[in-house]
């Protein structure tokens, strides 16, 4: 089955970091890139960046550039999103998603996302 | 950036109506590289439409898209109950790749 599973939910303090996970399965993970996507609650889609698992080249969104991290881990199949100094408005959802060409096609899966709340 | 902007904000129709959605852009879109997708309260966005008019793999023919340039069209020919849901679009084609700001089709 072709998915995209997402680890569990975090409730974190303004000023610490964050780490989500995103394990693929049902299809060759480094032929795709692995991009995250976030959603504000009750708000619209923010595209964060993204990483190609066959070399490790990210691309980010301006925004975040500083405060994100994208990496793989291609003998577990996994893509990994760290956001630090979090503030109140990263509390969001966090989408991964795969994209097969940079620049050429949307994202044409998504896991199920994480839900990640920043407050004191 | 390019800006994509969603008309309108929120569409009320009743079942078996046509829905027909607009997505500008504030400049061309490269090669119309042009995405819709769906979403549904408390679930990931389902891609519906890739390349401004392609659907994507069982996606009912009810919906497609159209348009070129900058200015997009998603019409769900004959809406069906589980289509009352958020639609986007999505450039995809330029760094930073950007996303509308969403149209709800709501039932009437």
């Amino acid at each position: 089955q072709v998915q995209l599973v997402q680890s569990g939910a975090e409730v974190k303090k303004p000023g610490a970091s964050v780490r989500i996970s995103c394990k693929a399965s049902g299809y060759t993970f480094t032929a795709y890139h692995a991009y995250w996507v976030r959603q504000a609650p009750g708000q619209g889609l923010e595209w964060v960046g993204g990483v190609n698992p066959n070399n490790g080249v990210t691309h980010y969104t301006q925004k975040f550039q500083g405060r994100v991290t994208m990496t793989t881990d291609t003998s577990i199949n996994t893509a990994y999103m760290e956001l630090s100094t979090l503030r109140s408005d990263d509390t969001a959802m966090y989408y991964c998603t795969r994209v097969l060409r940079l620049l050429k096609d949307p994202f044409d899966l998504w896991g199920h996302g994480t839900m990640v709340t920043v407050s004191s | 950036e390019i800006v994509l902007t969603q008309s309108p904000g929120t569409l009320s129709l009743s079942p078996g109506e046509r829905a027909t959605l607009s997505c500008r852009a504030s400049q061309t879109i490269s090669s119309n590289y042009l995405a819709w997708y769906q979403q549904k309260p408390g679930q990931a966005p389902r891609l519906l439409i890739s390349g401004a008019s392609s659907r994507a793999t069982g996606i009912p023919d009810r919906f497609s898209g159209s348009g070129s340039g900058t200015d997009f069209t998603l019409t769900i020919s004959r809406l069906e109950p589980e289509d009352f849901a958020v639609y986007y679009c999505q450039q995809y084609g330029t760094s930073p790749l950007t996303f509308g700001g969403g149209t709800k089709v709501e039932i009437k």
